[in-house]
């Protein structure tokens, strides 16, 4: 089945800072989900974006269909950034079930 | 419009019991899918249900199973429970079957079952 992976595992930024996480996946996909875990376990939609970029607040994400690859920025980062992000891809040969990545966990410090 | 509910949202269980749990997705989503996350596994997709019927299935033993109601309301149903059963149980709903469609899936806040 694809395989996707999410990079760094790990994150830990200064409030204010800005950083970029970045999915890839190993085969052509129907579509591509950003998801936000609160510490509750609440997955949160953040981005459907198949290709092409898009912005919400000081978050965007950018899709490069054709070189298999995600990336999501968050700017100004603020505490209630924290938690776990998580990629996810469809394809409609495996009926678009969501396959996950692994996550990104980020921690946000005042 | 309300959320995907998740009905309860922690329970603990015993080795060899049984647990059902309970979805019920958004006004008029009528595609109901369920995710297993463990600290090891990461997120798997289970079962998908639409038109009380599976449409689709994940990689999961015979254990779990589910069932859809008229009313769209979804319930999973794990037997024989084991220590690794022990989980996040996520549902999440769109308007359509996932087949034929790529609606935004929204999630429910998740069932949290330890299994003693």
């Amino acid at each position: 089945g694809i395989q996707v992976e999410q990079s760094p595992p790990d994150l830990i930024l200064q409030e204010g800072a800005n950083s970029t996480l970045r999915c890839n996946f190993s085969d052509s996909v129907n579509n591509l989900q950003w998801f936000h875990q609160n510490p509750w376990g609440q997955l949160i939609n953040l981005f459907y974006i198949p290709s092409g970029t898009k912005q919400n607040g000081r978050l965007s994400a950018t899709t490069v269909a054709t070189e298999r690859y995600s990336l999501l920025y968050i700017s100004s980062s603020q505490t209630t950034d924290s938690g776990v992000y998580f990629c996810a891809v469809e394809q409609k040969a495996a009926g678009n079930k969501l396959t996950f990545g692994g996550g990104t966990r980020v921690l946000v410090k005042p | 419009k309300a959320g995907v509910t998740q009905t309860p949202r922690y329970l603990i269980k015993t080795r060899g019991q049984q647990v059902t749990l309970s979805c019920s997705p958004i006004s008029g989503h009528r595609s109901v899918s369920w995710y297993q996350q463990t600290p090891g596994q990461g997120l798997q997709f289970l079962f998908e249900y639409f038109s009380e019927t599976q449409r689709n299935k994940g990689n999961f033993p015979g254990r779990f199973s589910g069932r859809q109601f008229s009313n769209s309301r979804s319930e999973m149903n794990v037997s024989t429970l084991e220590l690794g059963d022990s989980a996040l149980y996520l549902c999440a709903s769109s308007p359509r079957l996932r087949g034929r469609s790529t609606d935004t899936q929204y999630f429910g806040p998740g069932t949290r079952l330890t299994v003693l």
